[in-house]
């Protein structure tokens, strides 16, 4: 039982235009939602965060929007830049522990 | 200011054999997490430690696999009697404190089973 989906495993944009990357989860114990991005041979790296008190959180030209009722949250980027071409993986947390639930990740492509 | 570090980056093994993972955390850091990626999957959380502690393994296979953070030294995910199946690249990542959820990855190491 997957709790963490990211149904789109590709996604292709243009250069300049927004990324839209989106998550659905089903524990409702998550509290706490993150996405990193994972570049080939290299380990993830953090990009942004939200914690389930908010339902957006801005980083520069990252946005992650939070909808608890539809258990969804998404990653809007722009402008898109090719050099945002990578994994993007995203996780859920609960609890004081601290270890996260990933989803198996959406490849994002932005072409010049 | 180094990352995490993790060692190998590759290892190749033939079945039966141990595998040994290393992983260095951030300095200041001294909760471990590991976890296990498949070919076109996500990451799987497989273990949480603390120093000298192994806080919660619930995603760690019963059997062949055990971890550790001794007090001084890098954390060992350890693979005994490794089949294909254990085939993955494992990544280690810290975290400065408990119920910190931003963790910092390693490189991984890339496992290969003959």
């Amino acid at each position: 039982d997957q709790q963490v989906k990211q149904n789109s495993p590709s996604l292709s944009v243009q250069e300049g235009r927004i990324s839209i990357l989106n998550c659905d989860y089903t524990n409702s114990m998550f509290d706490y939602f993150l996405w990193y991005k994972k570049y080939p041979a290299e380990g993830p790296t953090f990009l942004i965060s939200i914690s389930s008190i908010k339902d957006k959180n801005e980083d520069g030209r990252f946005t992650v929007f939070l909808n608890k009722s539809a258990k969804h949250l998404s990653l809007h980027i722009v402008p898109s830049q090719p050099g945002d071409s990578a994994v993007y993986f995203c996780a859920a947390s609960g609890g004081m522990q601290g270890k996260s639930t990933f989803g198996d990740g959406t490849t994002l492509t932005v072409k010049p | 200011n180094a990352g995490v570090m993790q060692n190998p980056r590759h290892l190749v093994r033939r079945r039966g054999q141990e595998a040994r993972l290393r992983c260095s955390p951030m300095k200041g850091h001294s909760h471990v997490y590991w976890y296990r990626q498949l070919p076109e999957e996500g990451l799987k959380f497989m273990v949480y430690l603390q120093k000298e502690n192994i806080i919660d393994e619930s995603g760690m296979p019963k059997e062949r696999f055990s971890a550790e953070f001794p007090k001084e030294g890098p954390s060992i995910l350890r693979i005994q009697q490794v089949v294909r199946g254990d085939s993955a690249a494992y990544f280690c990542a810290s975290s400065p404190w408990p119920g910190t959820y931003e963790q910092f990855f390693g490189p991984g190491t890339r496992l290969t089973v003959l």
